[in-house]
């Protein structure tokens, strides 16, 4: 079974802090993927990665960047956290043309 | 730019009865997914549609796809409670191959009572 795992299911930050979310995926997988879910707004792609050091901007990619060192590794940055970021973060990865397969998401709070 | 439009986002069922969720897009594409995602959890796939006039079946559940008319459906056949979920469909960005970037509609909330 594929496993993608995000580093924390919940997480409380303050305005103004750097904000790393990190997620992990085990099946060599070239595409990865970060999106935010809001209720009423559905899923919006913030940033997606189709190679190691390769990125491509989403839809809502403003206040936030991204990191590919590792095949498997894809981490998300909030470089300088609002509360207007506070949402649900799913991180998802895929072969090419494939189903997404997400992991549990983390629940950030800006406070 | 592509978009893609669910209806309805509510739907409220009797066990026993169908219904049927609609996926319009805006633009060609050839690549529709369906997920499920229940309550505190993540989304899980259920159908890949890759071609105009594909028909995917598991259980309670049909999805089918008119590239033509841009539209894909979930039908939901005899709906029990554990079906209660909310459904999203995924439109590949990318006509003619596949980069893997989806866009997704905002969600149809299904909910089944006895």
């Amino acid at each position: 079974d594929v496993k993608v795992t995000q580093s924390s299911r919940y997480l409380v930050k303050r305005t103004g802090e750097k904000v790393f979310l990190e997620c992990v995926q085990d099946m060599d997988h070239e595409n990865m993927f970060w999106y935010r879910q809001d209720p009423g707004l559905g899923l919006r792609l913030i940033y997606f990665s189709y190679d190691v050091k390769m990125k491509e901007k989403g839809d809502i990619p403003e206040g936030y960047s991204v990191s590919r060192e590792k095949k498997e590794r894809f981490s998300l940055i909030l470089e300088s956290a609002s509360t207007n970021q506070t949402s649900m973060y799913l991180c998802a990865s895929s072969p090419l043309g494939q189903p997404q397969h997400f992991g549990d998401g983390t629940r950030l709070s800006i406070l | 730019e592509l978009k893609v439009e669910q209806n309805p986002l509510f739907l409220s069922m009797q066990e026993g009865k169908n219904y049927t969720i609609y996926c319009n897009y805006s633009t060609t594409s050839d690549r529709l997914y369906w997920y499920r995602q229940d309550p505190g959890k993540s989304l899980e796939s259920l159908f890949v549609l890759l071609s105009n006039g594909a028909v995917k079946q598991e259980g309670r559940l049909m999805a089918s796809l008119d590239t033509k008319a841009r539209l894909s459906t979930l039908h939901i056949t005899a709906a029990v409670h554990d079906l209660s979920a909310t459904y999203f469909c995924a439109v590949d960005t990318k006509y003619g191959g596949s980069q893997g970037n989806l866009i997704f509609g905002k969600g149809t909330k299904l909910s089944v009572k006895p």
